[in-house]
């Protein structure tokens, strides 16, 4: 069964840096996805991405984070100057059509450390 | 702002006997609700999903039920097993218009006991 991946499953990060989580999506797949679970907290959305730009976005996704499909492949989250408080697990999550149709698949997360 | 609320937080049933876990939300214009159940250092995985034109849904021994005018869900599971243990989201999506954003509950934890 197709499954969306995620790499890093782990990261660890200076306060300050850098960091791109990459997902692949499932193939056929059109809509992408970014959420984010604070540990202990709620999953949270971050933005959705169709057809090679952002069609939503929560308050959350401020100019520290941008998206990017570099290629016909993968799907990034760049968050630049990590804070503390970036720690949390993220996912990628990704769609065959909008959600009117269609359920969205999740990979299995990256979990960011910010120290 | 739009809001999911999920309860119970933990739900510790004995094998054999039903779990319902319940959820409302506050955007009017939500129109699909997903349960995804997620394992221990796994993904969230999808189980059912109901859309606003059904007002229930079952599949083997899991069931949805929604109520739009009461603004309310829930998750059904039957004749519960270990394996069902597990943490349950409930997700409502946001905006008329929208194609993919999803407010999510905060879990509940289900424990099945042998």
């Amino acid at each position: 069964e197709p499954e969306v991946t995620q790499t890093p499953s782990h990261q660890v990060t200076q306060m300050g840096q850098e960091v791109i989580l990459r997902c692949v999506p499932i193939s056929n797949h059109l809509y992408f996805y970014w959420y984010r679970q604070i540990l202990g907290q709620k999953v949270e959305f971050l933005v959705s991405f169709y057809n090679n730009e952002i069609s939503e976005k929560s308050e959350i996704f401020d100019d520290q984070f941008s998206v990017e499909r570099p290629d016909g492949s993968n799907f990034t989250l760049k968050i630049r100057s990590t804070k503390l408080e970036d720690s949390a697990m993220y996912f990628c999550a990704s769609s065959e059509v909008g959600l009117r149709n269609t359920e969205a698949f999740f990979g299995q997360g990256t979990r960011l450390t910010v120290v | 702002g739009e809001n999911v609320e999920q309860h119970p937080s933990t739900l510790s049933v004995q094998e054999g006997d039903s779990a319902v876990i319940k959820c409302t939300y506050s955007d009017s214009a939500s129109n699909y609700f997903p349960w995804y159940k997620q394992e221990l250092g796994k993904r969230p995985q999808l189980i059912i999903d109901i859309r606003s034109n059904v007002g229930e849904k079952k599949d083997q021994r899991i069931a949805v039920t929604l109520n739009k005018t009461a603004k309310h869900f829930s998750l059904h599971i039957t004749e519960t097993q270990p394996e069902d243990s597990a943490v349950y989201f409930c997700a409502a999506s946001i905006g008329a218009d929208s194609w993919g954003k999803l407010q999510f509950g905060a879990g509940t934890q289900v424990v099945v006991t042998p």
